[in-house]
């Protein structure tokens, strides 16, 4: 099945340094990848959708500032925590449809292992 | 708005039947998903319904109503690996998914 590789799988920075996470999709091409965040006991809230080739969509409220994303190629989106702050721990998660698996409404989300961010 | 109601906790026992209800209120709909996520690991999917009826895979069922906003997750002969969250998501008029809170499933021996 299709695979989406997350590295690194935790981090533990200072504040003020940035932090990369990649994401992968290993066995199929995704134009579109989507960063997710998830607090303690809360749910998966939708950060941005990164777009090959174009700039990212960032959801209201997410400073595209400080959540830097580059999706160079058709099978990697990388996320930048700029300036990171203890607040800005979080679990952090990407996810892609593979588009052999249907329209895009109708395919599932698969997600990589998610990066846990502590910042001290 | 856009709303996902799943109750927060349940707790059942191994071998039992456990039914994770999720009602949503949403703008437009393309399709509801069910997911199952470990502790501190990324959710996997479980389920997709786009139709009313019952969807079933194995030990686990997806049952969907669109007329009533309600969808269930039914899982049989309960184990302990099926402790767990377990996510409601919608597909909206735009195709964003609106995710549920969860559903934390605590199985008892």
């Amino acid at each position: 099945g299709a695979v989406v590789s997350q590295h690194p799988s935790w981090v533990i920075c200072k504040s003020g340094t940035s932090v990369k996470i990649e994401c992968r999709s290993l066995d199929f091409q995704a134009t579109t990848m989507f960063w997710y965040r998830q607090f303690p006991k809360q749910s998966l809230m939708l950060m941005a959708t990164s777009n090959e080739g174009s700039k990212a969509t960032y959801e209201q409220g997410v400073e595209k500032d400080k959540f830097l994303i580059n999706h160079a190629s058709l099978t990697l989106s990388t996320l930048t925590v700029t300036s990171a702050h203890p607040e800005d721990s979080s679990f952090y998660i990407c996810s892609a449809r593979d588009p052999g698996q249907g329209e895009e409404f109708n395919s599932p989300l698969h997600f990589g292992n998610g990066t846990r961010l502590t910042v001290t | 708005g856009q709303n996902i109601d799943q109750p927060t906790e349940m707790t059942a026992t191994e071998g039992a039947i456990v039914q994770i209800n999720c009602t949503y209120q949403t703008s437009g709909f393309n399709g509801l998903f069910w997911y199952q996520q470990h502790a501190g690991e990324a959710p996997t999917f479980l389920s997709y319904n786009v139709l009313d009826g019952l969807e079933e895979k194995g030990r686990f069922s997806s049952f969907l109503s669109r007329s009533k906003g309600y969808s269930y997750l039914l899982l049989k002969e309960l184990q302990m690996k099926d402790s767990a969250s377990y996510l409601c998501a919608v597909g909206d008029s735009n195709y964003q998914l609106i995710w549920g809170a969860g559903t934390k499933l605590i199985i008892k021996p």
